[in-house]
C-alpha cells in the first residue's frame, strides 16, 4: 500500500530554533509539493519540485524557509529561525506528471507548534 | 492565496439525505478537483473534472463545472456518517511539463447526523 510518509508527525519547538520536516514521496512519483494549513489562511502551496528540480517556491517566506530534494526519495522543508506564526500543519504530497488524473497523494502532515 | 470560496462553510444534515457543496474560483483553470479531509488527517482525492467537461459521476459523487460562472458543485447522495469530513475544491493549471500545485478553496465542513 503505497503512501506518502512524513516525519515527524508532531513537533513542538521554541521560537528561534531550526525545524526540519521530511517527506518520502510514493516510489515512482516525480512531483513533490509542500502545503501549509492554518485556520486563518487555509491550505496554501509553499513550493514544489518536479524531477527533483524546484519549479515554484513563491509561496514560501524566502528569508527563513528552504525546501530541497536531496534525492528522489526524500524532500525536506526547513525553517530557520522558526517563529510562532509558523505554527501550522505542513503537508507533503506527491504525484506523477504522467497521471492523467493529476491526483496528488497527501501525507499525514507534520503538526508544528512554535512557542 | 486562496483561489476560491466554498459555500456553505458548514453543513449539517441527516444520514441518508443528499449534501451539496459549492465552490467558486477566480482565474482560468485546466481542471478542478475535490478532496476530502477527515479530522487530523491528510487530504484524499475524490474526483476530477476537466475544464471542457460539465458533469462527472463517481459512485455517490456528482460534480458539475460551469466555467462561464467559474463555479463547481459537489453532490454526495445518500449520505453516511462516514462522510463527515471537510471537503475542499482545488483548481489546477498546467505548466512546466505537468500540473502546478493545487489552489484550494476554504472548504466546507460536512456533518452527517446519524
Amino acid at each position: 500500500d503505497a503512501r506518502v510518509t512524513q516525519t515527524p508527525r508532531h513537533k513542538v519547538t521554541e521560537m528561534g530554533q531550526e525545524v526540519t520536516m521530511r517527506c518520502q514521496p510514493i516510489l515512482g512519483h516525480n512531483t513533490v509539493f509542500w502545503y501549509r494549513q492554518t485556520m486563518m489562511q487555509g491550505l496554501e502551496l509553499l513550493a514544489y519540485f518536479r524531477n527533483r528540480a524546484p519549479l515554484d517556491d513563491s509561496g514560501m517566506p524566502k528569508d527563513r524557509f528552504s525546501a530541497e530534494m536531496p534525492d528522489a526519495t526524500l524532500a525536506t522543508l526547513k525553517i530557520q529561525p522558526s517563529e510562532p506564526r509558523d505554527s501550522a500543519v505542513y503537508f507533503c504530497a506527491s504525484g506523477a506528471s504522467r497521471d492523467p488524473t493529476d491526483t496528488q497523494y497527501f501525507g499525514p502532515g507534520t503538526r508544528l507548534t512554535v512557542l | 492565496s486562496q483561489q476560491g470560496e466554498e459555500d456553505p462553510q458548514a453543513l449539517s444534515i441527516q444520514e441518508g439525505e443528499n449534501a451539496t457543496m459549492n465552490c467558486s474560483y477566480k482565474t482560468s483553470i485546466n481542471n478542478l478537483q475535490w478532496y476530502r479531509q477527515n479530522s487530523g488527517r491528510g487530504l484524499v482525492h475524490l474526483i476530477l473534472i476537466r475544464s471542457n467537461e460539465r458533469e462527472k459521476h463517481s459512485g455517490r459523487l456528482r460534480v458539475t463545472l460551469d466555467t462561464s460562472k467559474k463555479s463547481s458543485s459537489l453532490l454526495i447522495t445518500a449520505s453516511r456518517a462516514a462522510d463527515t469530513a471537510s471537503y475542499f475544491c482545488a483548481t489546477v493549471k498546467y505548466s512546466g511539463g505537468g500540473a502546478d500545485g493545487l489552489t484550494f478553496g476554504k472548504g466546507t465542513h460536512l456533518i452527517i447526523q446519524p
